[in-house]
């Protein structure tokens, strides 16, 4: 079974720092990596979705990586902000295509 | 763009109770998935479906049950709601894999907090 691990669970940083957030999958037969963000009380965006043919996608001031024969993915946030603040996931798909296997999240906190 | 919407968006029940979760989405996608998620336990998949039609299981079916009777809706059930139920629902939809097997977006609803007393 595909186990999803992130770290940190909790991530508190001023405004304007460059962060890393951490995924890690135990199964590297992959379709597909996503990160998404969560608002409290909401629902999920997907803020990037990474092929398993693929090492890196960006988007704005977020860039994913992906090295997936050692189960790892990252996000980069750069110049963050107070509306960075939420919880982000990250999810594997398998190979079938369709379940996406998440992580617990990150919440993050950015102070002004 | 409504994307997809889940209704209701809060609801009660106490044990026993019957009720149905109906997701909608707009998108003409093929894929629809159930999933719940819980403090501590991440989101995990119920049910999904590939199609109109036709229903799976995913990784926790036990105590739901699934309709797919129409491309955009995805129906879920709960007969004989249990506090372990207790949660929240969220259903998301997709495009298949295209031909050289790259997978897509899952693009979620807002959620459907449930509590059974």
């Amino acid at each position: 079974k595909q186990e999803v691990t992130q770290i940190p669970a909790a991530l508190s940083v001023p405004e304007g720092e460059n962060l890393v957030l951490n995924c890690s999958f135990t199964d590297s037969a992959i379709y597909n990596l996503q990160w998404f963000r969560q608002d409290p009380g909401k629902g999920l965006t997907s803020l990037l979705l990474i092929q398993s043919s693929q090492r890196e996608q960006t988007s704005g001031r977020l860039n994913a990586s992906l090295d997936k024969s050692s189960g790892r993915s990252t996000l980069y946030i750069a110049a963050s902000q107070p509306g960075d603040s939420a919880t982000y996931l990250c999810a594997v798909a398998a190979l079938s295509g369709y379940a996406l296997n998440f992580g617990k999240g990150t919440s993050l906190l950015v102070t002004p | 763009n409504a994307g997809v919407t889940q209704t209701p968006k809060f609801r009660v029940l106490k044990t026993g109770q019957s009720m149905t979760l109906l997701c909608a989405q707009d998108m003409n996608h093929e894929y629809m998935y159930w999933y719940r998620q819980d403090p501590g336990m991440g989101l995990r998949l119920i049910h999904y479906s590939v199609g109109e039609g036709t229903t799976a299981k995913g990784e926790v079916p036990d105590g739901y049950n699934v309709s797919r009777l129409k491309k955009q809706n995805f129906l879920l059930g709960l007969e004989s709601a249990a506090p372990s139920q207790t949660s929240v629902y969220f259903c998301a939809s997709s495009y298949p894999a295209d031909a050289t097997g790259q997978g897509s977006i899952q693009y979620f609803g807002a959620g459907t907090r449930l509590s059974v007393l």
